[in-house]
Parts: C-alpha cells; sequence; structure tokens
C-alpha cells in the first residue's frame, strides 16, 4: 500500500538553527500539505501545495518557514532560525484532490533546545 | 471558514459496550468530512469519510459514522469497543470547491476503552 515517508523521525536541533523536514508523498497524488501537533494536541494547518507553488497558508506559516518540491518527489519544509516554541510533531500529507482524504507521514518529532 | 467542534476531551467506555465520539462541523457549502485516529507516537490514519450518498459510512476497525445535515454532526460509533480502540480520535472537515485543500481538525477526543 502506497505511504508517506517522512525523514527523520526525530531531530534535535538548537534555537537559531535552520532545519529542513523531509518528506515523500505519494507518487500520484497532486496536494501537499504540512500539519504541526503540540504535545499530542491539536492538528494545525500550516501550508498546501499545488502545482508547485502555495495554495493556501495559516497565520502560523510567517516568513520563518518555506516549502519546496525540489526534484519531483520530495516535498520539504524549512524552518529558517528555530524558536523554542517550534516543538511539535510536523506532519506531510498528500491527497489526490477532489473529495478524498488526505495520507499522513508519520511524522518528524523537532525538539528545539 | 470551516471549523470543528469535538465537544469531549475524553470518553470512557467499557469493553464491548457501544461507544460515541461526538463531532459538530461549521462549513461553508457541501461539507466532507473525515475521522482519524492517533495511537500513542503515531501518525494520523484514516478510518473513515463522508462524501456524499448514505448518512451512515462505514470504516476501517468496525467503525462507522452518522452524517446529520440538520444537526451538522458526524458521531464516530462502534457497536462493541476494544481495548486496542484506545487512542486520539481526530474528526476534519474540507469544504471545496475554491481550490482550497487543507483539512481543518477537531480537539480531538481521548478514547479510552476500559477492559
Amino acid at each position: 500500500e502506497p505511504e508517506v515517508t517522512q525523514t527523520p523521525s526525530h531531530q534535535v536541533t538548537q534555537m537559531g538553527q535552520e532545519v529542513i523536514l523531509r518528506c515523500v508523498p505519494i507518487s500520484n497524488h497532486l496536494y501537499f500539505y504540512w500539519y504541526r501537533q503540540i504535545l499530542g494536541q491539536k492538528v494545525e494547518f500550516l501550508v498546501s501545495f499545488y502545482n508547485n507553488e502555495i495554495s493556501e497558508k495559516s497565520e502560523i506559516f510567517d516568513d520563518q518557514f518555506s516549502v519546496e518540491r525540489p526534484d519531483g518527489s520530495n516535498f520539504t519544509l524549512k524552518i529558517r532560525s528555530t524558536k523554542l516554541e517550534d516543538s511539535a510533531m510536523y506532519f506531510c500529507a498528500s491527497s489526490d484532490g477532489g473529495a478524498t482524504e488526505a495520507f499522513f507521514g508519520q511524522g518528524t518529532r523537532l525538539t528545539v533546545v | 471558514a470551516q471549523s470543528v467542534a469535538q465537544p469531549e476531551d475524553q470518553v470512557n467506555v467499557a469493553e464491548g459496550n457501544p461507544l460515541t465520539v461526538k463531532c459538530t462541523y461549521s462549513v461553508s457549502g457541501n461539507p466532507y468530512l473525515f475521522w482519524y485516529v492517533q495511537y500513542p507516537n503515531r501518525g494520523l490514519q484514516f478510518l473513515l469519510k463522508y462524501i456524499t450518498g448514505d448518512n451512515l459510512v462505514k470504516g476501517s476497525y468496525g467503525f462507522e459514522a452518522e452524517f446529520n445535515k440538520s444537526q451538522t454532526s458526524f458521531h464516530l460509533k462502534k457497536p462493541s469497543a476494544l481495548v486496542s480502540d484506545s487512542a486520539l480520535y481526530f474528526c476534519a472537515v474540507r469544504s471545496l470547491p475554491g481550490g482550497y485543500q487543507k483539512v481543518t481538525f477537531g480537539t480531538g477526543t481521548k478514547l479510552q476503552v476500559i477492559p
């Protein structure tokens, strides 16, 4: 069964450093997303990406964040100058659009120290 | 704007008893509704969805959900709970069209099935 894969599973970084979270969406999917979840709480939408551009972003997704699909298979989330409050589980998801469900990866736990 | 409310932070149910996890939604246009389950330290697993058609939808692991348009609800149900059903359950809504494909999640309900 196809799945969304995320690497690394856990990332520890020092405050102020840049991190890149990586995702490989399901191959025939067209829409890609990043969500985050702080300490097992609410899952918050960050950004959606379609046709090589951001289609929607939340207020959380400020200039500190960026996304990229560098090679047609990977989908990355970059966080510049990380802050303590960026510590969370980050989930990548993909869907083939329309009314179908989004498939989520296992997540990357980001810890900023 | 779209939103989801899960009024119960936690639901406790005895093993073998029926369970219900509540969800109400708000969306302009037709709602596309989903339930996901999250086990500890794991990702979100899709359970079931309502797009159109029958108001009662069946999903994975014996779960089902009932769409009620007049009450704007989409409650998750299972006739007989298992201890292994203990997890965090999220209701989610998506609204189309408009090109907006994001899914908005509720705050989650922790289901505890007691042996």
